[in-house]
């Protein structure tokens, strides 16, 4: 079974940019969240879909946003870009969307801003 | 604000020893409990994941979960150098079931 598969893996943009990042869960899953990590403030949960439906939101600002299709996929987008933005972004999967489902994440795209 | 408080370490432990990870949670209400480990430059894999209180056991690893003391914990038994990496704790919050994460702690395994 394949996992959890980001792309892209890499991404080098400049301040005011807007970026898009992608991500497919496992087959069969139909919850995704997405996380940001950087190394001084550790994971830091975004939001989560479940049914094209956004369930849960972080703390972060307006110019962070997602969505998700009917096949599960989900994307983000971030928009004028900042420097602080620079990060690992994490995608994971889960069957659905109670509190016992495991997650499982996909590699990450690095996201820096110059 | 639920928080998950986690040591950052390093703790480091010789070959062969037992590593014991340590996670303490603020929301009385979580239910599922969970254990990652990431190695540097790459994600979160998920190792262990306990729902009740006790020990679950899998292979050289241990979660215990004492939901009165609000704290889990995870032992690596025969510590291996590959062991070495960061220890994420996770708890479920228990209003919107999101995931809470410490901020993890560094493992090393002396050889």
């Amino acid at each position: 079974k394949a996992g959890v598969t980001q792309t892209p893996r890499y991404l080098i943009k400049t301040r005011g940019q807007q970026v898009t990042l992608s991500c497919s869960p496992i087959s069969g899953h139909r919850s995704v969240s997405w996380y940001q990590q950087t190394p001084g403030q550790g994971l830091q949960f975004l939001f989560e879909y479940f049914s094209e439906t956004q369930r849960n939101k972080g703390n972060f600002p307006g110019r962070f946003s997602g969505r998700q299709f009917s096949n599960s996929r989900s994307e983000m987008n971030v928009s004028t870009l900042e420097l602080g933005d620079s990060a690992l972004y994490l995608c994971a999967s889960s069957l659905t969307a109670v509190s016992y489902n495991e997650q499982f994440f996909g590699p990450g795209t690095r996201l820096t801003v110059l | 604000q639920k928080e998950v408080e986690q040591n950052s370490g390093p703790l480091s432990v010789p070959e062969g020893a037992i590593a014991s990870l340590n996670c303490t949670y603020s929301d009385r209400g979580s239910q599922s409990f969970f254990w990652y480990r990431q190695y540097s430059g790459k994600s979160p894999e998920l190792i262990m994941f306990i729902y009740s209180n006790g020990d679950k056991e899998d292979g050289r690893f241990t979660a215990q979960l004492n939901k009165a003391s609000q704290y889990v914990s995870l032992l690596i038994r025969d510590s291996q150098p590959s062991d070495s990496a960061t220890y994420l704790c996770a708890v479920t919050d228990s209003g919107t079931y999101k995931y809470i994460f410490g901020t993890g702690t560094r493992l090393k395994v002396l050889a």
